[in-house]
């Protein structure tokens, strides 16, 4: 159980075009989504938390109309970059929780590369 | 400012011995200490966890040990097996808010255990 699915696993796009990410709890309803970035050889910093039928809460620094973020159910968050850059080439990893007191968890990643 | 730390970027050691991952943190605010487990191209998965009120917690093979004096805790795997070879990180929780929300993330560890 608590399978979370994320997609796609790996993009690969040009220059200021607009890349949405999925992240789905496939068996559980998420009431918490978060999602993080990860650089090479770095550990992984949280961008933004996101409650389904709410704004995102973004973390210091992460700015919120660059990363778009949408919990429009509870099985669906969806996190779109918004006129990529190479900058923006990084590791992006979604988690969900079912509640304040369920641990967080995580789906497989997506690699982003701007071109 | 990195308020988790894994020191050792990686460590090896021989199928049936114990290894121990290390992990410090800066930030009193921390209560609750969380172990994940990752495999290439895969999510992290949850391991163990660890509350401040305690200093040890077991489970199986694993064991998580935190000494809040000294700001450190260490994660336990005995016996090693090769299946565990993959990336540790600790994460820990500030005090106040969800007991598995706002991860902070240490670097990661990479363990490998040789058959």
């Amino acid at each position: 159980g608590a399978v979370v699915s994320q997609h796609p696993s790996w993009v690969i796009c040009k220059s200021g075009t607009s890349v949405k990410i999925e992240c789905r709890s496939l068996d559980f309803q998420a009431t918490t989504m978060f999602w993080y970035r990860q650089f090479p050889k770095q550990s992984l910093m949280l961008m933004a938390t996101s409650n389904e039928g709410s704004k995102a809460t973004y973390e210091q620094g992460v700015e919120k109309d660059k990363f778009l973020i949408n919990h429009a159910s509870l099985t669906l968050s969806t996190l779109t970059v918004t006129s990529a850059h190479p900058e923006d080439s990084s590791f992006y990893i979604c988690s969900a929780s079912a509640g304040t007191d369920q641990p967080q968890h995580f789906g497989d990643g997506t690699r982003l590369s701007i071109l | 400012d990195q308020q988790v730390k894994q020191n050792s970027p990686s460590l090896s050691v021989q199928e049936g011995r114990i290894s121990i991952l290390n992990c410090d943190y800066t930030n009193s605010m921390f209560d609750y200490f969380l172990w994940y487990k990752k495999y290439p191209a895969e999510g992290p998965t949850f391991l163990i966890s660890i509350s401040s009120i305690k200093d040890k917690n077991e489970d199986g093979r694993f064991t998580v040990f935190l000494n809040k004096s000294a700001k450190h805790l260490s994660l336990h795997i005995v016996p090693s097996q090769p299946g565990d070879s993959a990336v540790y990180f600790c994460a820990a929780v500030p005090a106040g808010g969800t007991s598995y929300g706002k991860l902070t993330f240490g670097q990661g560890t990479i363990l490998t255990v040789h058959p």
